[in-house]
């Protein structure tokens, strides 16, 4: 079965630091990925999506990932970040046939000054 | 725009007293889905609809009923709602190409209804 794991259940940057969120997948076929944010109280927001085409996906608000096939991997980047960063993030794997997502258990970026 | 839209935000009932929730979608997907999610936790599928197709998860408690009258309209009912339910509730959609068929196509999600059971 398809899951995803991400290290690190929170993780702290200074403004203007790079982000490094971390993904590993668990898959016996190519997997899709995604990368979703969630500010508070409120619903997911894709970032961003690989489905095996690229393998460097860019995404919204200066996000990107690489899907790295020999380290199972999908980390989520960011050059520098800004304030208005600060969120749960969570990486998910489709699993199935029916465009079911498994979603990780989040991680919680806080940006400081 | 179109959107995913889900009242009401904020939810509070009563122990046992049943509750519904709702979402409604201008995106014209086939696909819908409900999500429950604790506190700190990832989102947990309770069931999606394809088309009027239910299919519901596993591990769903039979206390989660689902309705879905139209393409437009999805009810999340608790019959008997336990403080262990108070959760935010997310209703996602997408399209899906057909049975059989993996799907890459992104999920949109709604704000979520926090519920609160007293």
């Amino acid at each position: 079965a398809q899951s995803v794991t991400q290290l690190g259940s929170h993780v702290s940057v200074s403004e203007g630091a790079l982000v490094l969120l971390r993904c590993n997948y668990s898959s016996s076929v190519p997997p899709y990925l995604f990368w979703y944010v969630q500010y508070p109280n409120q619903g997911l927001q894709l970032l961003l999506k690989y489905t095996s085409a690229a393998t460097l996906v860019k995404g919204i608000n200066g996000f990107e990932a690489e899907f790295k096939k020999s380290e199972t991997s999908f980390h989520l980047t960011k050059p520098s970040a800004h304030m208005s960063d600060a969120a749960e993030y969570f990486c998910a794997v489709v699993t199935g046939t029916a465009s079911k997502l498994t979603f990780g258990t989040g991680t919680r970026l806080q940006v400081t000054l | 725009d179109a959107m995913v839209i889900q009242n009401p935000r904020y939810q509070v009932t009563q122990f046992g007293k049943p509750v519904t929730l709702s979402c409604s979608q201008t995106l014209n997907h086939n696909v819908m889905y409900w999500y429950q999610q604790k506190s700190s936790q990832a989102p947990k599928l309770l069931f999606h609809y394809y088309d009027k197709d239910f299919n519901n998860e596993a591990d769903t408690p039979d206390n989660f009923q689902s309705r879905r009258p139209n393409t437009s309209f999805c009810f999340l009912d608790i019959r008997s709602p336990g403080l262990g339910d108070a959760a935010m509730y997310l209703c996602a959609t997408s399209k899906f190409p057909g049975q059989g068929i993996p799907s890459t196509d992104t999920q949109y999600f709604g704000p979520g209804t926090r519920l609160t059971v007293l």
